[in-house]
């Protein structure tokens, strides 16, 4: 069955230091998401991302955060100048249709970011 | 602010008997809701899904059912199994800018033999 992959599997940065976080979707999934947990918490919403454009994003999402689909299949979340509570889970997710399709969301495995 | 609630943080079931897990919610514009099942170390699977315009939906030895004037959905799972033994996320979605998935915080399912 198509997976969503996530790489690094963990990343482990200097706070103050950039880092790109990687996802290969499923191949002929349209619609692209980003979610975070911190450890203890919740799943939330960063970002969702169709026709190489943001979509929606939360007020999580703020200006240190980016997002790009570089080609044809990677889709990545640059982190500009992390803080120490950017350490979490970070799960990107994809579905074949939009988010108003009910079509669910399949997820990758996470890359668990440590700001130290 | 919770929208999506799951107020039991855990459930201990015998393998065999009914797993039930439960779910509310606050935002009336919640059309669609889903279950995603996480093991440690990976990713939330999805589960199973419904959809307002419906009260029940069943696949396998799931079955989701949803209760719209009390804004609550419970998942069922018979029998269970201990492969089972997962956190359980409810999340909903809907229109009108509640597009993407709001998560519960999870509820921490153990099937024991």
């Amino acid at each position: 069955e198509p997976e969503v992959t996530q790489t690094p599997s963990h990343q482990v940065t200097q706070m103050g230091q950039e880092v790109i976080l990687r996802c290969v979707p499923i191949s002929n999934h349209l619609y692209f998401y980003w979610y975070r947990q911190i450890l203890g918490q919740k799943v939330e919403f960063l970002v969702s991302f169709y026709n190489n454009e943001i979509s929606e994003k939360s007020e999580i999402f703020d200006d240190q955060f980016s997002v790009e689909r570089p080609d044809g299949s990677n889709f990545t979340l640059k982190i500009r100048s992390t803080k120490l509570e950017d350490s979490a889970m970070y799960f990107c997710a994809s579905s074949q249709q939009g988010p108003y399709s009910n079509q669910p969301q399949h997820f990758g495995d996470g890359t668990r970011l440590s700001i130290l | 602010d919770q929208q999506v609630k799951q107020n039991s943080p855990s459930l201990s079931v015998q393998e065999g008997r009914i797993s039930i897990l439960n779910c509310d919610y606050t935002n009336s514009m919640f059309d669609y809701f889903l279950w995603y099942k996480k093991y440690p170390a990976e990713g939330p699977t999805f589960l199973i899904s419904i959809s307002s315009i419906k009260d029940k939906n069943e696949d396998g030895r799931f079955t989701v059912f949803l209760n719209k004037s009390a804004k609550h959905l419970s998942l069922h799972i018979v029998p269970s199994q201990p492969g089972d033994s997962a956190v359980y996320f409810c999340a909903a979605s809907g229109n009108s800018g509640y597009s993407t998935l709001t998560f519960g915080k999870g509820t921490m399912l153990l099937v024991s033999p």
